[in-house]
């Protein structure tokens, strides 16, 4: 099982909607999640963490977390075809400082 | 610096060849990580430094990798005898710290190696 998993994708979605990019992880004990952005030929940039249970919103961003079942997800709300790109979950692993990226879900928004 | 910078963004080199990548983090930054990515793959950890504290050197794939971070500041990664695997973007990246003083990732615009 992979730490970190993510649906590949592609995701699509059209202009305004709402796109949701979920993610798993495997260690139970990890306490610090972020999603970075990474657009094609470029490197990733951050867009938000979170490290308590429940909703973050930032923008039209908003992370979601639930360590119980071990699920984080991302919503982009009145999606934009500039939010196309590849959408990667991250994961501070317990006991460490490294952290584990996901493949990334590749999202194109639909002008 | 105002953001990761590292050097060179380009570099192709003959198979068995010795290569050096710089990587020099946002001033401040305790915490530098490096990674790489394959085409179309996802981020694949090789090595943290936080402070003076002894490296996280558990992700280097072998030997022929290593890596050194002079004055808590500049790090350089070595690849030794290099092969067309190891052709891939590397990428650097910094933090204010480490763990729960982890908010986040700047990341450089990586060096792309070609091992022809």
């Amino acid at each position: 099982q992979k730490e970190v998993e993510q649906n590949s994708g592609p995701l699509s979605v059209p202009e305004g909607a709402i796109a949701s990019l979920n993610c798993t992880y495997s260690d139970r004990g990890s306490q610090s999640f972020f999603w970075y952005r990474q657009y094609s030929g470029k490197s990733p940039e951050l867009i938000m963490f979170i490290y308590s249970n429940g909703d973050k919103e930032d923008g039209r961003f908003t992370a979601q977390l639930n360590k119980a079942s071990q699920y984080v997800s991302l919503l982009i709300r009145d999606s934009q075809p500039s939010d196309s790109a590849t959408y990667l979950c991250a994961v501070i692993v317990s006991g460490g400082f490294k952290t584990i990226f996901g493949a990334g879900t590749r999202l194109f928004v639909k002008a | 610096g105002a953001g990761v910078s590292q050097s060179p963004s380009n570099k192709v080199t003959e198979k068995g060849k010795d290569v050096e990548l710089r990587c020099d983090p946002i001033s401040g930054h305790t915490a530098l990580y490096w990674y790489r990515q394959s085409l179309g793959q996802g981020l694949e950890f090789l090595i943290y430094f936080q402070g003076n504290s002894a490296p996280d050197k558990s992700g280097l794939p072998s030997d022929r990798f290593s890596a050194e971070r002079t004055g808590g500041s500049v790090s350089t990664l070595t690849i030794q005898r290099t092969q067309q695997e190891d052709s891939a973007v590397y990428l650097c990246a910094s933090s204010l710290g480490g763990g729960r003083t982890n908010y986040g990732y700047t990341f450089g615009s990586g060096t792309r190696l070609t091992v022809v």
